[in-house]
């Protein structure tokens, strides 16, 4: 069946680094690539996301590639700050008009002040 | 607008007993989602549906009941609660496509002893 792995599951990195998390996912017609941030307690947030006719998305301190060849995408996020720190999720969408996201397995991100 | 609200919070069963989590979104979306996550797990699909009156399954349906009698009511019932059914449930709603953002409640911390 369809899934997304995801890595890596934790990662520890010093404030003003980068940190870059990789998902693949497996179904050929996964069209749409968001990415979850999830702060303790509270449900996931999208915070960017890209279709799969771009190849790369910045919004500010993140950005997302996508490489469809080898159905991989990946978060970058620069000058890392306390608040970044949270569990991140990747999701592929199955088959388009299906309504449904695959979810990688998290990773979860500390930033080090 | 209030978003995406789950009742309640947290909750501790009995093995065999039922209870209902409600869901409530005031965005009007169309489409509204049953998650449920273990640690160190991605998000796993209980329910979805596409409008009132109309749900589906999704990768783990098994154990659980929707229903969906208006647009902003999602609600998942469990029958007879088991251990394996310990987790954090989320309910989420889009606008429409699998290509819209999904907007996620705070979630439900359920524990079945």
């Amino acid at each position: 069946g369809e899934n997304v792995e995801q890595h890596p599951s934790t990662l520890s990195v010093q404030e003003g680094d980068s940190a870059v998390i990789k998902c693949t996912y497996s179904d050929s017609a996964s069209n749409y690539f968001p990415w979850y941030k999830q702060e303790l307690g509270k449900g996931p947030q999208l915070i960017i996301d890209i279709r799969s006719n771009v190849g790369e998305k910045k919004d500010q301190r993140i950005a997302v590639t996508l490489n469809k060849t080898a159905k991989h995408f990946s978060l970058h996020i620069t000058e890392t700050q306390p608040e970044d720190s949270a569990v991140y999720f990747c999701a592929a969408s199955i088959t388009p008009g299906t309504y449904k996201y695959i979810f990688g397995t998290g990773t979860r991100l500390k930033v080090l002040a | 607008n209030a978003g995406v609200t789950q009742t309640p919070k947290f909750r501790i069963l009995k093995i065999g007993q039922s209870m209902t989590l409600q869901c409530t979104q005031d965005m009007n979306h169309n489409y509204m989602y049953w998650y449920r996550q273990d640690p160190g797990m991605g998000l796993k699909l209980i329910y979805y549906s596409v409008g009132a009156g109309i749900t589906d399954k999704g990768e783990v349906p098994n154990g659980y009941n929707v229903s969906r009698s208006t647009t902003e009511d999602f609600p998942l019932r469990l029958e007879l609660a088991a251990p394996s059914q310990t987790s954090v449930y989320f309910c989420a709603s889009s606008y429409g496509t699998s290509e819209d953002e999904q907007f996620f409640g705070p979630g439900t911390r359920l524990t079945v002893l």
